[in-house]
């Protein structure tokens, strides 16, 4: 069982450009969900969704869109790059609605030139 | 929405001592109380979580109190080891989103 995993690991990306940050988990969760990770700021939340088909935004959207077209997978789009999205992205998994646990990713570290 | 706040953002203990980090939030209606540890390089991992109806939850040497009058949780590690060193997080869910607090990286000296 690999529980979640991210891809990629890193990545260096010009402003401007289109990315996609793939989020999959195994264990059948509901309940997905996006962060990013910046010095001193703790996580924030990006987006969430809490059933295949369902999304809604977190605390810092902007720039940002995801789909959830099945349970497992969850990716999460940037459009049209910003050094300001330079960050750790981590995605984690849970069962919402009972235990409301999140289990994270390893992350992906994205520099954006 | 909600606003939590971690405290101390460092903490060096000598091991064997006690740790004990403190969090603050803003809306009652938050009712879920998770403590992360964060290993360099890797994703944050669960330690102890409390939901809001409960006071006090212990897990070995680690345990969690909230004071929900006061609003406000704490985690308290005692007889610590080197191996606790990490960046902790807490965390508030708050109608389906969760919020952090901006971590604290605890130091444990052999």
């Amino acid at each position: 069982i690999a529980g979640i995993t991210q891809a990629p690991t890193s990545q260096i990306l010009a402003a401007g450009r289109r990315m996609t940050l793939r989020c999959t988990q195994d264990m059948r969760h509901n309940a997905m969900y996006w962060y990013r990770q910046d010095l001193g700021l703790g996580l924030r939340l990006i987006h969430y969704s809490n059933t295949a088909g369902t999304t809604g935004k977190g605390e810092v959207p902007d720039g940002y869109s995801v789909s959830r077209a099945n349970t497992d997978d969850f990716p999460l789009t940037l459009a049209s790059a910003v050094p300001s999205q330079t960050s750790v992205y981590f995605c984690a998994s849970g069962v919402a609605g009972t235990s409301y646990e999140q289990y994270f990713g390893p992350g992906t570290r994205l520099t954006v030139t | 929405g909600e606003n939590v706040e971690q405290h101390p953002s460092t903490l060096s203990v000598q091991e064997g001592d006690s740790a004990v980090i403190k969090c603050t939030y803003s809306d009652s209606a938050s009712n879920y109380f998770p403590w992360y540890k964060q290993e360099l390089g890797k994703g944050p991992q669960l330690i102890i979580d409390i939901r809001s109806n409960v006071g006090e939850k212990k897990d070995q040497r680690i345990a969690v109190t909230l004071n929900k009058t006061a609003k406000h949780f704490s985690l308290h590690i005692t007889e610590t080891q080197p191996e606790d060193s990490a960046v902790y997080f807490c965390a508030a869910r708050n109608f389906n989103k969760f919020y952090f607090g901006s971590g604290t990286k605890l130091n444990v000296k052999p």
